[in-house]
């Protein structure tokens, strides 16, 4: 699977838009982009995926590149509660291999 | 949304002895399960792919022999720590996804087990 790199830590201002990167410039064709989050002491939570074009559920959007070597993640009005350590990972086959990830801090 | 369960959520146990982790899938079925390690402030690390009525897959450097998985049916997978060491103390956690034909079928994920060999 393709490598993926994300900042480290971020913070955001609660209420403000959650702007998370990850590059993944070695991504084929047929690798998806997703994003899972996980919360302090719990089990990773699914967010969102996606293959070429922008998506959009309840919790995020996630805009990919046009070459698709970069995405991003967004959260639209971030809360404290959004607090966690947000994965982006690509893939291609049912395995998934987590990085480090970035660690977002909501504040208030 | 698809829930995923572990049982227990937390356990202390004694150097050399064994301990069952269960996991299941509540409201659906689940042919392929998969187990992670996570040790303190580090990423998930994936341990065995375990599909329902075969053997687990275990990913390199992971002993099948040390860490026996079973997924005998749609809804149960377990991972049992046999001969625990305090090396093994780690946050174990499971996920399912609905079918094994799919590669993008997305994984849910169990609220994890703490797991303390003392």
């Amino acid at each position: 699977d393709a490598k993926t790199t994300q900042p480290p830590s971020m913070d955001c201002a609660e209420g403000r838009a959650a702007n998370l990167p990850c590059n993944h410039s070695t991504i084929s064709g047929n690798e998806y982009v997703y994003w899972y989050r996980q919360i302090h002491s719990q089990g990773p939570q699914y967010i969102i995926h996606g293959l070429k074009n922008n998506e959009t559920n309840e919790m995020a959007s996630l805009i990919i590149t046009e070459d698709r070597k970069s995405s991003t993640l967004i959260l639209p009005h971030a809360t404290l509660r959004d607090t966690a350590v947000y994965y982006c990972i690509v893939r291609v086959d049912v395995k998934l291999v987590f990085g480090a990830g970035t660690i977002l801090r909501v504040k208030s | 949304g698809a829930v995923v369960s572990q049982h227990p959520s937390r356990v202390i146990c004694k150097s050399g002895t064994s301990v069952k982790i269960e996991c299941r899938s509540l409201d659906f079925q689940a042919t392929t399960m998969f187990w992670y390690r996570q040790f303190p402030k580090q990423s998930l690390m994936l341990m065995a792919t375990s599909n329902e009525g075969s053997k687990a897959t275990y990913e390199q450097g992971v002993e099948k022999d040390k860490f026996l998985i079973n997924h005998a049916s749609l809804t149960l997978s377990t991972l049992t720590v046999t001969s625990a060491h305090p090396e093994d103390s780690s946050f174990y956690i499971c996920s399912a996804t609905r079918t094994s034909g799919s590669s993008y079928n997305e994984q849910f994920f169990g609220p994890g087990t703490r797991l303390t060999v003392l």
